[in-house]
């Protein structure tokens, strides 16, 4: 268990549909990071957050949104869903977001667009 | 951009045998961190041996070690005296040591290469 929890385990949505995915970084940690793996991608970084604000951003399309909250909790918003969009959606936290420190995984959203 | 390339989609090794995982990066770096996680099939993305680029030597976790060739841009993961546990995808990736501008840490990950173990 590596202290960072995601919710819900599973989704399973229709095209067009709008979703909120959940992440709680691990106690004490400030970066909150959003990954996507996809089959046909692979994993890819989404976007980054540092104590609530946007740090560095990756190939997230515009139908994708996230904020980081007070309470440094995470959410990634995804809109207009399309059937490609189904994938495995990690968040993962570290300490500052620097490069030095570790990032620890959530065990990820398994996203379904039928 | 860089870049990180696993060239093998599938390795098998037989339990209590060697295997030896490839990668290759490309980047203009100079000072990056490179990393192998495991992801089983619980999909949970465990950290598995991290480098440092300036490091020379090469890390060690256990019965896995790495084979960091800066040079020639390779990294490769060598697993000793392989478990059924060790069955997994096993991905390569790379973190710029940077500390500003658009790159703050995010990790770029490989294909990754899917291990088999036989008993």
């Amino acid at each position: 268990d590596s202290g960072v929890t995601q919710t819900p385990k599973h989704l399973i949505t229709a095209t067009g549909q709008r979703v909120t995915l959940r992440c709680s970084p691990r106690s004490g940690d400030l970066s909150v990071y959003w990954y996507q793996q996809s089959l046909d991608q692979g994993l890819q970084f989404l976007i980054q957050y540092y104590n609530g604000e946007e740090r560095a951003k990756g190939n997230i399309l515009e139908r994708f949104s996230a904020q980081q909250f007070p309470d440094l909790h995470s959410e990634l918003n995804l809109s207009s869903l399309e059937l490609g969009d189904s994938a495995l959606y990690f968040c993962a936290s570290s300490v500052t977001g620097t490069p030095y420190n570790e990032q620890f995984f959530g065990p990820g959203t398994r996203l379904t667009v039928l | 951009a860089q870049t990180v390339t696993q060239s093998q989609p599938e390795m098998s090794v037989q339990e209590a045998e060697t295997v030896t995982l490839s990668c290759t990066y490309d980047t203009s770096e100079s000072d990056y961190y490179l990393f192998w996680y495991k992801q089983p099939p619980s999909r949970q993305m465990i950290l598995v041996i991290r480098q440092e680029a300036y490091k020379q030597q090469n890390a060690t976790e256990n019965r896995f070690s790495v084979n960091f060739q800066k040079a020639a841009k390779s990294f490769s993961l060598k697993i000793s005296d392989s478990q059924l546990g060790d069955a997994a995808m096993y991905f390569c990736a790379y973190r710029s040591a940077r500390n500003y501008g658009g790159s703050q840490g995010n990790l770029i990950f490989g294909k990754g290469t899917k291990l088999s173990v036989k008993p």
